[in-house]
């Protein structure tokens, strides 16, 4: 199993523009995740999901847009970057509400000028 | 939302030495879940341990251990015989049973001095 895939590792964008992170999570988990990390922030939940066509807001939402159309992918679409959106991303995922582990991406490292 | 708070910025410890990092969390719930994670220079996050409220035995996992008080709302981690492996950033993070989402602390930075 690869697990959870992020791409890119790195982009760097201009002020306005608009770009999709890709996710995708090979282990049949129901619920994925999108986060970001700030220094002093930890990690804040932008998106999740908890199913095909299944989508909600989490803490930091405005400026993203996120769709769930299969079970594997879970892209964060940035609709048109402002440089407070310089930061890492980590896409997870998770199988259930039990404490099971929530395993993550290796991270996207999103710069806008 | 539940809060999360790591009061300890930056932690540094000697290496075969003990450091023991903080965690205290805001809930009404009764069933949550609680974690560590590790976060090394690669980014990549790492479950170090975890802990179910109903069970008052607190969990264990190797040189890793923690302190779970339940009425205090506390959750510290204990790193025993510190490696230079464990210098990294570590997460407390804190889930509802009810819920699917994982709210996190700010990080402590753990620095091994050799």
């Amino acid at each position: 199993n690869a697990g959870v895939t992020q791409t890119p590792k790195f982009q760097v964008l201009k002020t306005g523009q608009s770009m999709t992170l890709q996710c995708a999570q090979d282990m049949n988990h129901e619920y994925m995740s999108w986060y970001r990390q700030d220094p002093g922030m930890g990690l804040r939940l932008i998106h999740y999901s908890v199913g095909a066509g299944i989508t909600d807001q989490g803490e930091v939402p405005n400026g993203y847009n996120v769709s769930r159309s299969t079970t594997e992918d879970f892209p964060l679409r940035l609709l048109s970057a402002a440089p407070s959106q310089t930061s890492v991303y980590f896409c997870a995922s998770r199988r259930g509400r039990e404490g099971n582990e929530q395993f993550f991406g290796p991270g996207t490292r999103l710069t806008v000028l | 939302a539940q809060t999360v708070t790591q009061s300890q910025p930056e932690m540094s410890v000697q290496e075969a030495e003990t450091v023991t990092l903080s965690c205290t969390y805001d809930t009404s719930e009764s069933d949550y879940y609680l974690f560590w994670y590790k976060q090394p220079p690669s980014r990549q996050m790492i479950l170090v341990i975890r802990q179910e409220a109903y069970k008052q035995q607190n969990a264990t996992e190797n040189r890793f251990s923690v302190n779970f008080q339940k009425a205090a709302k506390s959750f510290s981690l204990k790193i025993s015989d510190s490696q230079l492996g464990d210098a990294a950033m570590y997460f407390c993070a804190y889930r509802s049973a009810d819920d699917y989402k994982l709210s996190f602390g700010a990080g402590t930075t753990v620095t091994v001095r050799a």
